[in-house]
């Protein structure tokens, strides 16, 4: 069974802070995606990495995988309070397109 | 807007009723998810349909019971559930193409209450 154990769980900074968000496992993806889930809504796609080593940035949220393809991070400059949700990370399996979850970081980013 | 509507919203149910969820897509897509988010625990994958065809059942307890009549579509069909079936059940669809790079587009969730 594929794990992905994110941390932490509960994040609460002041807007203007940076932050990182882990996402580690024990076992090799092919794909890692992140989402953001916002109170009331469905998880929304933020960005997928699929090369070991790969960094992506979109505006102020920097995503990496890990070279061996078993964790990421992910890391918010200058967080702003629209930043708030849930973020969630999903390892895409080798054999097809199933995703394992991650258990979640819940940002909240105060004015 | 992500083009995945789900219906009811929110659903309060005892353990002898019987319910249904539903889940339309109008993305075109090929694959449909249903999936279980409950506050201490990852979100779970129950179902899998593709191309109408059921790929993948999660070992999912009998009291859930999925539907797919054509690609758009999805139904959970619940009965005699338990108050541990509390959650918000989430539907997903995408392409189809099995492509590890593949996009899933996700639906705002039935928030779930069995008393």
């Amino acid at each position: 069974t594929q794990l992905l154990e994110q941390s932490p769980q509960f994040l609460s900074i002041q807007e203007g802070e940076n932050l990182t968000v882990y996402c580690n496992s024990s076992s090799v993806f092919s794909s890692l995606q992140w989402y953001r889930q916002e109170p009331g809504e469905g998880p929304v796609l933020l960005v997928t990495v699929v090369t070991g080593g790969e960094v992506k940035k979109l505006k102020r949220l920097t995503f990496q995988f890990g070279d061996a393809r078993k964790d990421s991070s992910l890391h918010i400059t200058a967080a702003q309070p629209g930043d708030t949700g849930l973020y969630l990370c999903a390892g895409g399996d080798v054999a097809g397109n199933m995703l394992t979850f991650g258990g979640g970081t819940r940002l909240m980013v105060k004015p | 807007e992500t083009g995945v509507t789900q219906t009811p919203r929110h659903l309060v149910m005892g353990m002898t009723n019987k319910k249904s969820l539903k889940c339309e897509q109008h993305l075109g897509h090929n694959a449909m998810y249903w999936y279980k988010q409950s506050a201490k625990k990852p979100l779970e994958l129950m179902f899998v349909y593709n191309f109408k065809e059921q790929t993948e059942n999660n070992s999912v307890p009998s009291r859930f019971s999925p539907e797919c009549p054509n690609s758009s579509h999805l139904f959970l069909h619940l009965h005699t559930l338990q108050p541990e079936d509390s959650a918000l059940y989430l539907c997903a669809s995408s392409q189809g193409s099995w492509d590890y790079q593949e996009t899933q587009y996700f639906g705002p969730g039935t928030r779930l209450l069995v008393l």
